[in-house]
């Protein structure tokens, strides 16, 4: 069975602190996507990333980035020099390589204070 | 506009009631899928469709059906919706097998 957990349900900073959210996820398989999605307050769920399996390398976008490891089972994503717009509610995802469901996280809630 | 759009965005209906959610996407997407968001939960997985005419269950069918008779199209149905259904859902579409989903503005379902 897949599994994925955001054990972090709500995160305050101020305003220009970094700050990462922690995704570990569970699956015997070997091969897989995992996915990282931005819920602002309107509502609205926003696709950040995808990483497939085989690609360890760590990503940077802007003030964003993720580190994956398949060591850990662990996806994080830290955002850098945090804003307000940032805040949000941020779900970690799993799908395997051949199938088609999605398995997601629970959330972790970023509130950026100004 | 490349979207995936859902009608309503908001009801609240009473116990019994059959209901049609609709979800249609301009994208030519092969895969169509609907969520469940409820608190502390996350979003959980209803039925997905790999194309027209072939769908398959999720992590939570139960109460639910749906059809894909269009490939734009993927309609979610309560046949008789209860309390338990009050959540927020999501229609979601993908291209292929290695993409990304795209998912619609959500409905907020009441059911009284």
């Amino acid at each position: 069975a897949q599994k994925v957990t955001q054990a972090q349900t709500e995160i305050s900073v101020v305003e220009k602190e970094d700050v990462t959210l922690d995704c570990v996820y569970e699956t015997r398989d070997t091969t897989y996507y995992l996915f990282w999605y931005k819920q602002p307050p309107s509502g609205e769920l926003v696709f950040l990333i995808r990483r497939n399996s085989f690609d360890e390398q760590n990503e940077i976008s802007g003030r964003y980035s993720w580190n994956f490891q398949k060591s850990t089972s662990s996806f994080n994503f830290t955002i850098t020099a945090s804003q307000v717009v940032d805040s949000a509610v941020y779900f970690c995802a799993l799908r395997l390589y051949t199938g088609n469901q999605f398995y997601f996280g629970t959330g972790t809630s970023l509130t950026v204070i100004p | 506009e490349a979207q995936v759009t859902q009608n309503p965005r908001y009801l609240i209906t009473v116990t019994g009631k059959k209901l049609t959610v609709t979800c249609s996407q301009n994208m030519n997407h092969e895969y169509m899928s609907w969520y469940r968001q409820d608190p502390g939960l996350g979003l959980r997985q209803i039925y997905y469709s790999m194309n027209v005419e072939v769908t398959d269950k999720g992590d939570v069918p139960e109460g639910y059906k749906v059809s894909r008779k269009e490939k734009r199209n993927f309609p979610l149905i309560l046949e008789s919706p209860s309390p338990n259904q009050t959540s927020l859902y999501f229609c979601a579409s993908r291209m292929g097998q290695s993409y990304e989903q795209y998912f619609g503005p959500g409905t907020r379902l009441t059911v009284t």
